[in-house]
């Protein structure tokens, strides 16, 4: 069955650093997120990605946040400047088509720890 | 705003037992609704999809049942296992102009012991 990938699994960087999380969504699917978890609290969206532009950001998506789907396969999430707070488990999802009658489609999420 | 909440937030039982989760959210207008198991540190599975023309869906030892008048979904696990120890999450999707996002509510945490 296909499956949505992600890498690294984990990553640990510095305050102040970028780190770009990767994700290859499943192949014929055409709308892609991302969710994050802070430990111990709810999954929450971050953004949306259709036809390669953000098609909708939650409030925690600033400036500091950036997606881009470089060669039609990956799907990356950009964090430019890395805050203590950004410490979570993020999520890449993908669906096939729109509406709210298809699953979404969750990656095994990378592990980002910022000190 | 859709709110999805869970209850309990944490429950132990002994292995064999039947067990049910609770989902509860604030619009009723909604397409359907998904329970997730995350096991700590990893990922979110999808257990069951159950559409909102549905009121239950079953795979396997699990069944879940949706009332949308009321805003509840339940979680039924027959005769748990040890290895049935996660945390179960249900999640609604939010219409939006392109796709949908999910609301997920916190989780119940299910400690099966043997």
């Amino acid at each position: 069955e296909p499956e949505v990938t992600q890498t690294p699994s984990h990553q640990v960087t510095q305050m102040g650093q970028e780190v770009i999380l990767r994700c290859v969504p499943i192949s014929n699917h055409l709308y892609f997120y991302w969710y994050r978890q802070i430990l111990g609290q709810k999954v929450e969206f971050l953004v949306s990605f259709y036809n390669n532009e953000i098609s909708e950001k939650s409030e925690i998506f600033d400036d500091q946040f950036s997606v881009e789907r470089p060669d039609g396969s990956n799907f990356t999430l950009k964090i430019r400047s890395t805050k203590l707070e950004d410490s979570a488990m993020y999520f890449c999802a993908s669906i096939r088509d729109s509406g709210g009658l298809v699953t979404q489609y969750f990656g095994p999420g990378t592990r980002l720890l910022v000190l | 705003k859709q709110e999805v909440t869970q209850i309990p937030a944490a429950l132990s039982v002994p292995e064999g037992e039947n067990l049910v989760l609770n989902c509860s959210f604030t619009d009723s207008a909604i397409y359907n609704l998904q329970w997730f198991r995350q096991d700590p540190g990893k990922g979110l599975t999808s257990l069951l999809l159950i559409q909102s023309s549905q009121r239950e869906q079953t795979s396997g030892r699990l069944n879940a049942s949706l009332d949308k008048s009321s805003g509840r979904s339940t979680l039924y696990i027959a005769a748990s296992q040890p290895g049935d120890s996660a945390t179960y999450l249900c999640a609604v999707p939010l219409i939006m102009e392109y796709g949908n996002k999910l609301v997920f509510g916190a989780g119940t945490i299910l400690r099966v012991k043997s």
